[in-house]
């Protein structure tokens, strides 16, 4: 089982451009979700998809679109980068229980400049 | 509101001393408690959980730690480190819904010879 993959390792945009974020598990998890990484701030969540076929923002997800495009899959839009979304960003999924743990990403390194 | 603050952004051992990383919640339930492991340019890796089965929690690479509900705390403890525990290391708290984990701000980990 490769757990939870993302693509690209990294990207480097420009300011404007547009980007999705791929990420997928084959843990048959309900529960999938974008954080981004950002020094001395933690791991803070963007959006999140209980199950297939529902998304809910997370605290930070102005600038950003999700689709959970199927049980596996849960992809993150940037429309139009920006240099403060700057940052790592990693995606997890969990089987959905309450004390479940999340099984997380190697992450995406992204630039805006 | 659920929330978790760690105490100390870094700290610095000896190989073979004491680790010890603190972690304090507020949680309007009964909280789920993580700690995670970063190491560098990698994703989380789950150290432990409590759930509340036991108040001393076993996890991986001879981590433990203790959930204290009278002080709000879940410390993560290592009797003897060792130069590969150098890493960040977050602790984490389902939040009231269910839905994700609310996490710390981290603490980097120097361990030196």
């Amino acid at each position: 089982n490769a757990g939870v993959t993302q693509t690209p390792k990294f990207q480097v945009l420009k300011t404007g451009q547009s980007m999705t974020l791929q990420c997928a598990q084959d843990m048959n998890h309900n529960s999938m979700y974008w954080y981004r990484q950002d020094p001395g701030m933690g791991l803070r969540l963007i959006y999140y998809s209980a199950s297939e076929g529902t998304t809910d923002k997370g605290e930070v997800p102005n600038g950003y679109n999700v689709s959970r495009l199927n049980k596996r899959e849960f992809s993150l839009r940037l429309e139009s980068a920006a240099p403060s979304q700057t940052s790592v960003y990693f995606c997890a999924s969990s089987d959905g229980t309450s004390h479940s743990e999340q099984f997380f990403g190697p992450g995406t390194r992204l630039t805006v400049l | 509101a659920q929330s978790v603050t760690q105490l100390g952004s870094h700290v610095s051992v000896s190989e073979g001393a004491l680790v010890l990383l603190r972690c304090n919640y507020s949680s309007s339930v009964p909280p789920y408690l993580f700690w995670y492991v970063q190491y560098p340019n990698q994703g989380l890796q789950l150290l432990l959980k409590y759930t509340s089965a036991a108040t001393l929690v076993k996890g991986i690479n001879g981590f433990e730690a203790e959930f204290k509900k009278s002080e709000t705390s879940f410390h993560l403890t290592k009797p003897s480190a060792h130069m590969s525990d150098a890493a960040e290391y977050f602790c984490a708290v389902r939040n009231q819904a269910g839905t994700a984990l609310i996490f710390g701000k981290g603490t980097t980990l120097s361990v030196s010879s």
